[in-house]
Formats: structure tokens, C-alpha cells, sequence
């Protein structure tokens, strides 16, 4: 079946890097978009960006620009999202999730990886 | 941006009551691309009903989407106990060409 693995929850200090995996299994990998969302401790669902897993050409959201790069290891059938400059408003679970062109809606979704920064 | 509010924010409800949860959008938006997201909480997002009306695959028939243009519908017919959770709606469309809405929460009365 098509499943979306992420990595697991990440403690940071502030400034530092993370990069969270999102490895795909049961379909074509370059058949579907992926995209990353973001949900803050107790907020909704925000949307970041995509990334064509034909091209590897990311899309980033307003406010996911400059310190968050999306990016594509094919021969894993893998995707990532690193963000720099970690500050304390990054502390969120990220989640990866395959577009469903036509409908234009995500299923399935990643379990989640908790980012927490902190000093 | 198209924005999309939902009403209510908390709906407090028994086992076996009916949940109308509502999703209205700032701009019309395409039927096709309109979609429901059940959320539990530690757990991911997971797609209930898209193209407004289409139930996803492995979704109890107690679940059902409406709706076109700016206003739009999520009846669950027959609460169970595992219903109770978050709701999200969310679009396709405009800059940004992905929104959510800020969520439904249905809990136990």
C-alpha cells in the first residue's frame, strides 16, 4: 500500500539546521507532487509548499522562503525538507503528504515529525 | 488569498447524533477542489471526502461532503466513537493555491 515514512522528532537549539525525510513506498514516485505542511502546538494546518518529484523544482509558500528548501533523493524514493536559522516559532510537527492531481487534495499523509527548538 | 472559516469551532455532541460541520470560503471555489481532513489528536491528518462530495477510499458511507461555491457541508449521520475528533476543509485555488480552514472540533457532550 502507499505510504509516506518520516523521520523522527528532532531537538534543536536556535540558529541551528534540521532535515526531515519523508520516504515513500507502493506507487511511482515521480507520478505524484509532494507537498509539506506545518501545524504549530495546538494550531491548524498550514500549507508550505511542493515540490514536482518529476523536475525536483521546489514551490515554496509566503512565509516558507529563504530558510526552507525542499528537495528529492530519487533512488530512495525519498523527499526532504531542511530549514536553517531555527527559531523558537519553527517548534511544529511537519508533515509530508502526495497530491492527488486531478482533485488537487493530499492523500496519504506522513505520520508527523515533531521539530522542537529550543535553547 | 481565498479564506475559508468554518462553523462552529466546537460542536459538543453524543454517540449517535447527527454532525453538520460548515466550511465557507471567501471567493467561490471550484466543487472540485474542495476537500474534508478528520485529524486525531498525535495522529496525522487523514483525507475523509474530496471533489466536495467523493468519499475516499476506506471512508464509512456515514460520512458525507455537499456543497458549491462559497458554502459547503460535512454531515456525519451517525456519530461513533471514533468520530470525535478535528475537521479540517481545505481548498485548491488562487495565491496561495492551498488553503485549510481553521478546523472543527466535535467532542464527547
Amino acid at each position: 500500500q502507499v505510504q509516506l515514512v518520516q523521520s523522527g522528532s528532532e531537538l534543536k537549539k536556535p540558529g541551528a539546521s534540521v532535515k526531515v525525510s519523508c520516504k515513500t513506498s507502493g506507487y511511482v514516485f515521480n507520478s505524484y507532487a509532494l507537498n509539506w505542511m506545518r501545524q504549530a502546538p495546538g494550531q491548524g494546518l498550514e500549507w508550505m509548499g511542493w515540490i514536482n518529484t518529476n523536475t525536483g523544482n521546489p514551490t515554496y509558500a509566503q512565509g516558507f522562503t529563504g530558510r526552507f528548501v525542499f528537495s528529492l533523493d530519487t533512488s530512495v524514493s525519498t523527499a526532504y525538507l531542511q530549514i536553517s536559522g531555527l527559531k523558537a516559532e519553527d517548534t511544529a510537527v511537519y508533515y509530508c503528504a502526495r497530491e492527488r492531481g486531478r482533485t488537487a487534495c493530499f492523500d496519504p499523509w506522513g505520520q508527523g515529525t515533531l521539530v522542537t527548538v529550543s535553547s | 488569498e481565498i479564506v475559508l472559516t468554518q462553523s462552529p469551532g466546537t460542536l459538543s455532541l453524543s454517540p449517535g447524533e447527527r454532525a453538520t460541520l460548515s466550511c465557507r470560503a471567501s471567493q467561490s471555489v471550484s466543487s472540485s477542489y474542495l476537500a474534508w481532513y478528520q485529524q486525531k489528536p498525535g495522529q496525522a491528518p487523514r483525507l475523509l471526502v474530496y471533489g466536495a462530495s467523493s468519499r475516499a477510499s476506506g471512508i464509512p458511507d456515514r460520512f458525507s461532503g455537499s456543497g458549491s461555491g462559497t458554502d459547503f457541508t460535512l454531515t456525519i449521520s451517525r456519530l461513533e466513537p471514533e468520530d470525535f475528533a478535528v475537521y479540517y476543509c481545505q481548498q485548491y485555488g488562487g495565491s496561495p493555491p492551498f488553503t485549510f480552514g481553521p478546523g472543527t472540533k466535535v467532542d464527547i457532550k
